[in-house]
């Protein structure tokens, strides 16, 4: 079965300041691999998703994610944080053909200081 | 202009009640979801629908009924509400079904039974 553990609950940084959100997971094969944002109050934002290839994967405010295998693991980085990127951070697991069914993290909640 | 919508964002029933969330999306999309968030931010997949034929159904009580009158609108209709099942429900939409498909969150629907 798959699973996703993001070992921090909550990360507190610094304006400015770099971030990395942890993200470990199990699943049998290559897994595809997701990273979510969710502001107060709203719904889930994709920022990247890994699926094969290059295993540094850009997305979207900046933030970069690496795959590495050998670690199971898929940490998501900011160099430099702004305010705004106060938020929960999800991540997830999902397999490939057909119907899948992803599995999420617990989520990390982000909080930025000034 | 809002891609995924729902109504209504907070729902307070007793227990015992029917009660019903309602889901559109303007994206022109062919799959649509609904996921349940519990208190602890655990995020399930709970159905899935490619126009309009349920494709995903995980382990839900049959308390839950979801309906595609249309691919553009998917709704949830919940019976004998339960202390359980409060918790924020959203619901998203993806071009396709795979896993490789962006899925577009709703802004959520916060239920809180009583």
């Amino acid at each position: 079965a798959q699973s996703v553990t993001q070992p921090d609950i909550h990360i507190t940084v610094s304006e400015g300041a770099s971030l990395e959100l942890r993200c470990n997971y199990s699943y049998g094969a290559t897994p595809y691999l997701f990273w979510y944002v969710q502001s107060p109050g709203q719904g889930l934002q994709l920022l990247l998703k890994y699926f094969s290839g290059d295993t540094l994967v850009q997305g979207i405010k900046g933030f970069e994610a690496e795959f590495k295998r050998s670690q199971s693991s898929f940490n998501l980085r900011k160099p430099s944080v702004h305010w705004s990127d106060a938020a929960e951070y999800f991540c997830a697991v999902g397999g490939g053909g057909g119907s899948y069914i992803p599995t999420f993290g617990r989520g990390t909640s982000l909080i930025v200081h000034p | 202009d809002t891609a995924v919508s729902q109504t209504p964002k907070y729902l307070v029933t007793q227990m015992g009640n029917d009660k019903s969330i309602k889901c559109e999306q303007n994206l022109g999309h062919d799959t649509m979801y609904w996921y349940k968030q519990d208190s602890k931010k655990f995020l399930k997949i709970m159905f899935s629908y490619n126009n309009k034929e349920l494709i995903i159904n995980e382990t839900v009580p049959n308390r839950f009924s979801p309906k595609s009158p249309d691919k553009a609108h998917l709704n949830l209709h919940i019976n004998s509400l339960e202390l359980g099942d409060s918790a924020v429900y959203f619901c998203a939409s993806s071009d396709g079904g795979m896993p490789t498909d962006t899925q577009y969150f709703g802004p959520g629907t916060r239920l809180t039974v009583l």
